[in-house]
């Protein structure tokens, strides 16, 4: 199964650009990247997903280097409406493992 | 509008009474989901259905059971709950699943206590 890494915790301050790294060393060729985003006590909402170069749609961009072993989940301008916990999910195909996330905290 | 929906969304219960969570769907999806989620150890899936009466277990099926006789519904039955399965339960959908791709839309989640 591909595992994925991603920091627990990152702070930013309203209006900055937020990166959020995510490792998947074992992608698989066929899978796809994708990110959810979740508010406490709400179910997790899909952001962006994609599978090789850059992605981007109107609330982020998906940023997959060429070897695809990693993906960086890229936020413009962030508000504190962006306080969330963000996932990423690599192919696993049916069976859908979300790992731990990210837990994104912006400061006013 | 496009959604998920659950039923009950709170529900408090008793160990060994038999309960059951309603999830349906209204945009055909084939794909349907169910996830439990704890604090520390995020989303975990359950079970999940790629068609009428196609059910596979996920990470944690223990003390569960699914059913998948119609497209839209897909509810999740605890025939014996226990207090373990204290949890916010999230019911999903997607019109795709091959290799991770499609959207899953969730629903807004039952929190189920097991005294």
């Amino acid at each position: 199964l591909a595992k994925t890494t991603q920091p627990i915790s990152m702070d930013s301050y309203e209006g900055q650009e937020v990166n959020i790294t995510c490792s998947h060393n074992n992608i698989a060729t066929n899978d796809y990247i994708t990110w959810y985003q979740q508010f406490p006590s709400q179910g997790p909402r899909f952001i962006i997903q994609g599978y090789k170069t850059k992605v981007t749609n109107e609330v982020a961009s998906l940023f997959i280097p060429a070897d695809r072993k990693s993906s960086t989940l890229s936020l413009p301008r962030v508000s504190l409406s962006d306080t969330a916990v963000y996932y990423c999910l690599v192919g696993e195909g049916q069976n859908f493992v979300f790992g731990p996330g990210t837990r994104l905290s912006v400061l006013p | 509008e496009a959604q998920v929906t659950q039923n009950p969304r709170y529900l408090i219960t008793v160990t060994g009474k038999k309960l059951t969570v309603t999830c349906s769907q209204n945009m055909n999806h084939e794909y349907m989901s169910w996830y439990r989620q704890d604090p520390g150890l995020g989303l975990r899936q359950i079970y999940y259905s790629m068609n009428v009466e196609v059910t596979d277990k996920g990470d944690v099926p223990e003390g569960y059971k699914v059913s998948r006789k119609e497209k839209r519904n897909f509810p999740l039955i605890l025939e014996s709950p226990s207090p373990n399965q204290t949890s916010l339960y999230f019911c999903a959908s997607s019109s795709t699943w091959a290799s991770g791709s499609g959207e899953q839309y969730f629903g807004p989640g039952t929190r189920l206590t097991v005294t």
